[in-house]
């Protein structure tokens, strides 16, 4: 079962415009959030987190939001810039799963047009 | 340090080959992680290091996978008798522990079973 959702598979977003991805999840125990980008060929880079115990955290251009309530985090990112094209994964882990583990989305694709 | 560091980046093998893959974390980082990424999907936990002790194995890690710590320090994962489905991109983390969440990955092991 994917804990994780990325239900868009794809976003194109015109430069200086917000992007805004989206990112579901199913299980409750989830505590921390955070969102990897990841250029071809390389390894997923660490962009922003969130604890549960947070609504919001902002970081330069990026925000993350998350609502609980509706197991729902999303990613802003304003002004979009063109070396912002690239995959995000949204990553979830549980600090009462012992190892932390990271579960992640299958990611969505965000271009953006110069 | 520069971060992590998997070697080789590349790797084409024939099937029923053995190969092994290397992976050194941030050097004070006692938590080390293994994950596999297929096309299309979010990186797939395999296994976790906890210094040298691993701590927790996927139910994707058959028994032709082997991971070794020995000392806390590096790590490798050696995959027998390969087979065409091993094929994915195998991606190695680490994080420094309970006071920080935040993994950090290195570029990944490319492997194509042929």
């Amino acid at each position: 079962d994917q804990q994780v959702k990325q239900n868009s598979p794809s976003l194109s977003v015109q430069e200086g415009r917000i992007s805004i991805l989206n990112c579901d999840y199913t299980n409750s125990m989830f505590d921390y959030f955070l969102w990897y980008k990841k250029y071809p060929a390389e390894g997923p880079t660490f962009l922003i987190s969130i604890s549960s115990i947070k609504d919001k955290n902002e970081d330069g251009r990026f925000t993350v939001f998350l609502n609980k309530s509706a197991k729902h985090l999303s990613l802003h990112i304003v002004p979009s810039q063109p070396g912002d094209s690239a995959v995000y994964f949204c990553a979830a882990s549980g600090s009462n799963f012992g190892n932390e583990k990271l579960t992640f989305g299958t990611g969505t694709r965000l271009t953006i047009i110069p | 340090d520069t971060g992590v560091s998997q070697d080789p980046r590349h790797k084409i093998t024939k099937r029923g080959q053995n190969v092994t893959f290397r992976c050194d974390p941030i050097s004070e980082h006692n938590r080390l992680y293994w994950y596999r990424q297929t096309l299309g999907q979010g990186p797939e936990f395999l296994t976790y290091f906890q210094n040298e002790a691993q701590l927790e194995k996927s139910r994707l890690l058959s028994d032709r996978f082997s991971a070794e710590r020995p000392k806390g320090s590096f790590s490798t994962l050696e995959i027998q008798r390969t087979e065409q489905g091993d094929s994915a991109m195998y991606l190695c983390a680490s994080r420094q522990g309970a006071r920080s969440t935040e993994a950090f990955f290195g570029q990944g092991t490319r492997l194509t079973v042929v």
